[in-house]
């Protein structure tokens, strides 16, 4: 069954350091997210993209954030200068687009620490 | 007006008994209704979801029963099983061309003991 994949499982940084997270979204889905969540709190939903440019973004996913799809394969999640609180793991998800499915699969995320 | 609330933050239930988890909102334009289900470490994997022109909808031993001039819906876990114990969100969405972005509820820990 295809899947959502997303590298590294686990990313320690310093703070202020650039971090690059990846995500492979399941091939024939056209919308692709980033979501996130703190440890023990609710996923928050940070971007949404689709047809190569940013649909939408929340108040989380300020200048320090920025996504691309550089190839026809992956999604990545790039955080320029890491602070202490993007500590939290980092889920990617895809969904098909077609029809009126909503239904978004998720990969098994990647924890990102930032010391 | 986005939010989604969900209750309760933690439940305990014997194996064999029915897991509710109840979830409500506010924004009546949110058309889809998906339940996730969390195991630790792992990512949020879709369990069950339902439209607001159903009143219930049901695969296998979960059930999702939505009241929509309550605007409210709850997961029914049928013959809860140790193998169910896990973290629960609810979610809800809603159409913008495309930009179909998940609000999750705050989820429950589900514990089923023997």
């Amino acid at each position: 069954e295809p899947e959502v994949t997303q590298t590294p499982s686990h990313q320690v940084t310093q703070m202020g350091q650039e971090v690059i997270l990846r995500c492979v979204p399941i091939s024939n889905h056209l919308y692709f997210y980033w979501y996130r969540q703190i440890l023990g709190q609710k996923v928050e939903f940070l971007v949404s993209f689709y047809n190569n440019e940013i649909s939408e973004k929340s108040e989380i996913f300020d200048d320090q954030f920025s996504v691309e799809r550089p190839d026809g394969s992956n999604f990545t999640l790039k955080i320029r200068s890491t602070k202490l609180e993007d500590s939290a793991m980092y889920f990617c998800a895809s969904r098909q687009g077609t029809g009126v499915s909503y239904e978004q699969y998720f990969g098994p995320g990647t924890r990102l620490t930032v010391t | 007006q986005q939010q989604v609330k969900q209750s309760p933050q933690s439940l305990i239930v014997q194996k064999g008994g029915i897991s509710i988890i109840n979830c409500a909102y506010e924004n009546t334009a949110f058309d889809y209704f998906p339940w996730y289900q969390q195991f630790p470490g792992k990512g949020p994997a879709l369990l069950i979801a339902i439209r607001p022109d159903v009143s219930e909808k049901k695969e296998g031993r979960f059930t999702i029963s939505f009241n929509k001039s309550a605007k409210q819906f709850s997961l029914h876990i049928m013959d809860s099983q140790p193998g169910d114990s896990a973290t629960y969100f609810c979610a809800a969405s809603m159409e913008n061309f495309g930009n179909e972005k998940l609000t999750f509820g705050t989820g429950t820990r589900l514990t089923i003991i023997p």
